[in-house]
């Protein structure tokens, strides 16, 4: 039972530099999320996707970018990273289904990717 | 953007003491959730609440929906050492989701 699988569990960059953060999950869950959580704080949203092709900003999404070419995976995109995006990364997942009129989703997690910028 | 007050920030309790947190907001939510995280984990949902007013529990947790939709608690009992974690409360609207900043508990043997 794999879930939401993600990698790498830590990086460290340097200013400007660039990577990926990967996230798969094996559940053929439509909805996906990217999420960081500053020391503290609460979780905040940066992109999401309800489906292949599409992708939606979150509350957050400024220095970021995502794509989203297969239902499984969900890569985040720093391309020039800076010391305000030292944080943790969370990816999660969820099936919507509607009820009482709305689409209810339940979010499942990935462990998370611990990211600092020097 | 809507805000979450999630309270309180930290809990240092004993063993086998009952526990209440809360989360208030300034607008309203459709659905309220809440999470736990244990330390270099992501949040696992531990209840998830649909309706106004709905009081739903998850073994020694419980939490409801307050009947005017801008806040929820969770209580748990009878604490035990595993208890120990960061708590989350979550509100949805729509496709829209927020979360409390968390509760920070400890459970002292």
């Amino acid at each position: 039972n794999a879930g939401v699988t993600q990698t790498p569990k830590f990086r460290i960059l340097k200013i400007g530099q660039s990577m990926t953060l990967q996230c798969t999950q094996d559940m053929n869950h439509n909805y996906m999320y990217w999420y960081r959580q500053d020391p503290g704080m609460g979780l905040k949203l940066i992109y999401y996707s309800v489906g292949a092709g599409i992708t939606d900003k979150g509350e957050v999404p400024n220095g970021y970018n995502v794509s989203r070419s297969t239902t499984e995976d969900f890569p985040l995109r720093l391309e020039l990273a800076a010391p305000s995006q030292t944080s943790v990364y969370f990816c999660a997942s969820s099936h919507t289904s509607p009820r009482q009129g709305w689409g209810i989703n339940i979010q499942y997690f990935g462990a998370g990717t611990r990211l600092s910028v020097l | 953007g809507q805000q979450l007050n999630q309270s309180p920030q930290s809990m240092f309790i004993q063993e086998g003491e009952d526990v209440s947190m809360n989360c208030t907001s300034s607008s309203i939510f459709n659905t309220w959730l809440w999470y736990k995280q244990d330390p270099g984990e992501g949040p696992v949902l531990l209840i998830a609440l649909y309706k106004a007013g709905e009081l739903t529990s998850n073994g020694r947790l419980t939490a409801q929906f307050g009947i005017t939709r801008k806040d929820s608690f969770l209580n748990i009992s009878a604490s035990i050492p595993s208890d120990v974690g960061i708590y989350f409360c979550a509100g949805q609207l729509r496709n829209d989701m927020r979360f409390g900043a968390g509760t920070r508990l400890t459970v002292k043997p």
